[in-house]
């Protein structure tokens, strides 16, 4: 049983750029959440997605979007890049109701 | 004051020594309680989840919860290297339409030396 799959594993984008992230979730779940793990630090929650929807938001700025599909995958869109968005961007997937979240091992971003 | 603050170590044990990682926060609303395991270049990985107060055990691992004092811990009897990881308390609010967001602790990295 496949758990959740997120590509690229790693990315360099030049400041200015825009860039995309995938996720599949987990087989059976239905909603997903986006995080971001800057070095040393614990996740940070941007944004979740149940039903193609987003649910909630974190605090982050509105150059991060994302988007739901129908097969419940997921993505990550940051426009305008800044140093500042080096990350390790984490997907967890859970079933809607309840709380188990199994994570993804993450996108590494770097900004340059 | 950060919603949940997490010593963030490093901290380095011999093999077989217990270990023990603490949180502690400041939103009365949380009703579940977890840690993940975080090893170098993966994602995390649930390890206890617990509702509201109490202990839970799952083999070498027992989590506590104190909401009284805001204040959970993560207890790893007879530690081995393959412990070896960032350990990450995080938390959620439990109530109906609250917030869906995990909120994370600072994780505290450990080292066991064989």
């Amino acid at each position: 049983d496949a758990g959740v799959t997120q590509s690229p594993t790693h990315l360099i984008k030049t400041r200015g750029q825009q860039v995309t992230l995938r996720c599949s979730p987990k087989s059976g779940h239905d909603t997903v959440s986006w995080y971001q793990q800057a070095l040393g630090q614990g996740p940070q929650f941007i944004f979740q997605y149940y039903e193609e929807e987003e649910r909630q938001r974190g605090n982050f700025p509105d150059r991060f979007s994302g988007h739901q599909f129908p097969n419940y995958s997921s993505e990550l869109n940051v426009n305008a890049l800044l140093l500042g968005d080096s990350a390790l961007y984490l997907c967890a997937s859970s079933y809607a109701g309840t709380q188990g979240y199994t994570f993804g091992s993450g996108t590494r971003l770097t900004v340059v | 004051q950060k919603e949940v603050e997490q010593d963030p170590g490093p901290l380095s044990v011999p093999e077989g020594a217990i270990v023990s990682l603490n949180c502690t926060y400041s939103n009365s609303a949380f009703q579940y309680f977890m840690w993940y395991r975080q090893y170098s270049r993966k994602g995390p990985e649930l390890l206890m989840y617990t509702y509201s107060s109490g202990n839970k055990e799952d083999g070498r691992f027992t989590a506590q919860v104190d909401k009284s004092s805001k204040y959970i811990s993560l207890f790893i009897r007879d530690s081995q290297p393959s412990d070896s990881a960032t350990y990450l308390c995080a938390m959620k609010e439990g109530t109906q339409g609250g917030s869906e967001k995990l909120v994370f602790g600072k994780g505290m990295k450990l080292t066991v030396n064989p």
